[in-house]
């Protein structure tokens, strides 16, 4: 059973930093490429960045472009994003999803339960 | 501002039929990407409902449908039922912004 178990989410003030990790079990995460997309509270989802299966790609939302640094490491089967500059429009639910195959840009086909980033003073 | 378009809200009685509509445009669903749709019940992460238009992942009832046309895809609820009510989404690919891209979202809800 494929299981993404999210941590590292918390309360951080404007323009700190945060890394978020998505620890994965029961499929080869080598194999899959994967994203990270957020939902702000009460509206909807919003991609935010992806990995190649490699990590030798990767690709951002312009909302986050230059702050957020997507990363994984198929030694530990763990999906991250660090962070940076957070705003307060960043405050959301931030889900892992995984894709389908090696390729991107197909669909997610199982997500985490979420971990809550909250930016505010 | 979301790339996708979909309704706010669609409503139906137990046992009706009710399409959600997803409209994009010439670099994404126009372009030949596929459609994908995922249900969010209350409080609880996504799931994936269709994928490439008009494939069920295992488990999925068959009253739930999709299909596509041109710049726009529908999601097809048949056979109503109270356990429907949720929010769901379209999700595609836009190579113009080289992102996965989200319809604005539905709320479905069982009168």
């Amino acid at each position: 059973e494929v299981q993404l178990l999210e941590s590292g989410g918390g309360l951080v003030q404007p323009g700190g930093s945060l890394r978020l990790s998505c620890a994965a079990s029961g499929f080869t995460f080598s194999n899959y490429a994967m994203s990270w997309v957020r939902q702000a509270p009460g509206k909807g989802l919003e991609w935010v960045s992806a990995v190649s299966a490699s990590g030798g790609g990767t690709f951002y939302a312009d909302s986050v472009k230059g702050r957020y640094t997507i990363s994984r490491d198929n030694s530990k089967s763990t999906l991250y994003v660090q962070m940076n500059s957070l705003r307060a429009e960043d405050t959301a639910i931030y889900y892992c999803a995984k894709g389908v195959k090696i390729q991107l840009w197909l669909h997610f086909d199982s997500w985490g339960q979420g971990a809550l980033v909250t930016v505010s003073s | 501002q979301s790339v996708l378009t979909q309704p706010p809200s669609v409503s139906g009685a137990p046992g009706q039929r009710v399409t959600i509509s997803c409209t994009g445009s010439s670099s994404n669903i126009g372009a030949g990407y596929d459609v994908h749709w995922y249900q969010q019940l209350p409080g609880t992460a996504p799931k994936l409902l269709i994928y490439g238009n008009i494939n069920r992942p295992s488990g999925v009832p068959d009253r739930f449908s999709g299909s596509k046309s041109g710049t726009s895809a529908s999601l097809a609820i048949t056979g109503l039922q109270a356990e429907d009510e949720a929010d769901y989404y379209c999700q595609s690919h836009d190579s113009g912004l080289s992102a996965y891209v989200f319809g604005s979202g539905t709320k479905v809800t069982v009168l």
